[in-house]
């Protein structure tokens, strides 16, 4: 089964700040996505890759395949980024996706 | 309009009832999940369709029932619900095995 850690687990920042969180999993997989869940609950897919990078907007997602390592990066933050980011992957000998626990955003004025 | 709905939004009932949670796409995607999401566990796979009449277990599905009669359709019975089932339910669907998925507002289920 494939692990996927998270780091951080919880994050306050100031309005403005460069936000990193990290995904690390164990086993080979054939995407990793990202996905934002809202304080109300609802869940948004960000983004989904293979390889390289993806941007959109102020986010940007990268991945190394060979380390098993994804990061999402958010530039000038705001409050409305406020937020779970939730990594996941397929494949890697499960069905569906896996999630990692999330992290929680907090970007304060 | 179009998207994938769940019903109902939130439920409270007691252990040893069936309960059916109600999930809908307006997509014609393939493929649909069930998820549930608890503190400290993330989200988990229940069941997932591939198609009609297509389901198959996920990583939690002790308890659970799915069918998939039609396409737009993948209902989640808890046919006997005890309080280690209470939880939020996600349903998801997507046009195919490995792709985005497009998630359902959310049931909270309290089995008390």
């Amino acid at each position: 089964k494939n692990e996927v850690e998270q780091s951080p687990q919880n994050l306050t920042a100031q309005e403005g700040e460069f936000i990193t969180i990290n995904c690390s999993y164990s086993v080979g997989i054939s995407a990793l996505h990202w996905l934002q869940q809202h304080p109300g609950g609802g869940i948004v897919s960000l983004f989904m890759l293979s390889s390289g990078k993806k941007k959109h907007g102020r986010l940007i997602a990268t991945i190394n395949i060979q380390e098993k390592h994804s990061s999402l990066h958010i530039t000038a933050s705001h409050p409305r980024d406020s937020a779970v980011y939730i990594c996941a992957v397929e494949g890697g000998g499960a069905d569906g996706l896996t999630f990692g626990k999330g992290t929680h955003l907090i970007i304060q004025p | 309009d179009a998207g994938i709905t769940q019903s109902p939004r939130y439920k409270i009932t007691e252990t040893g009832r069936q309960v059916t949670l109600m999930c809908h796409q307006t997509w014609s995607h393939s493929y649909m999940f069930w998820y549930r999401q608890d503190l400290g566990h993330g989200l988990r796979l229940i069941y997932y369709s591939a198609a009609a009449d297509i389901t198959d277990k996920g990583e939690v599905p002790d308890g659970y029932v799915v069918s998939r009669s039609k396409t737009e359709n993948f209902p989640l019975t808890l046919e006997s619900a005890t309080r280690s089932q209470t939880s939020v339910y996600f349903c998801a669907s997507s046009p195919g095995r490995v792709g985005l998925e497009f998630f359902g507002p959310g049931t909270r289920l309290t089995v008390l």
